[in-house]
């Protein structure tokens, strides 16, 4: 079963440009989450999708924001890029139903994005 | 605000010896906390944890969690070098949203 897929792996930007990630989730999950990871904040939580619709939010600016396909593909995307956006960018899927192992998150190898 | 404490933040120990990790919470609609691995790549599952006093176990890895003090503990045992990397508790708050520590950064030295 392959597992949670993220592209580009890498990117370098410069300020005020946007960007595009995409996150394919595994086979049969239908949520997925995108997190921000920094050295001084750790992982912080950006939202949820799930069947298409953006279940929770984190605390981010409006500068983020997401979507979800009918295939649970799921993109994210940064505008007006500042250097603190600097990040690595993981996203995380599961089956998203209530209870047990359902929540179980898996997740993808991130996308490290640069800011210049 | 919800928030999530990890300690300590870094640890330096040697093979063989036993760690324990720490993880204190306090996050709106408890439902359930997880404990993930993370070396030089994305975070792999560990442990989750839903019911207050009951230990999970795999292996050299056991995890408790304590629903009335708001906190969970990872227990390494004989530990080795492979286990060297980042330990990050995540509570579920609500409903499909995970709140992240910052981690514990632990260092197995052989």
């Amino acid at each position: 079963k392959a597992g949670v897929t993220q592209t580009p792996r890498y990117l370098i930007k410069t300020r005020g440009q946007q960007v595009t990630l995409s996150c394919s989730p595994i086979s049969g999950h239908r949520s997925v989450s995108w997190y921000q990871q920094t050295p001084g904040q750790g992982l912080q939580f950006l939202f949820e999708y799930f069947s298409e619709t953006q279940r929770n939010k984190g605390n981010f600016p409006g500068r983020f924001s997401g979507r979800q396909f009918s295939n649970s593909r799921s993109e994210m995307n940064v505008s007006t890029l500042e250097l603190g956006d600097s990040a690595l960018y993981l996203c995380a899927s599961s089956w998203g139903l209530a209870g047990g192992s359902y929540n179980e998150q898996f997740f993808g190898p991130g996308t490290r994005l640069t800011v210049l | 605000e919800d928030k999530v404490v990890q300690s300590p933040l870094s640890l330096v120990v040697h093979e063989g010896d036993t760690v324990t990790l720490n993880c204190s919470y306090e996050v709106t609609n408890f439902r359930s906390l997880l404990w993930y691995k993370q070396e030089k790549k994305a975070p792999t599952f560990l442990f989750m944890l839903t019911s207050s006093g009951i230990e999970k176990k795999s292996g050299r890895l056991s995890s408790i969690l304590d629903k009335k003090e708001l906190f969970s503990i990872l227990n390494i045992t004989a530990t080795q070098t492979g286990d060297s990397a980042i330990y990050l508790c995540a509570p579920r708050a609500g409903t499909y949203k995970y709140i992240f520590g910052t981690g514990t950064r632990l260092k197995v030295l052989a």
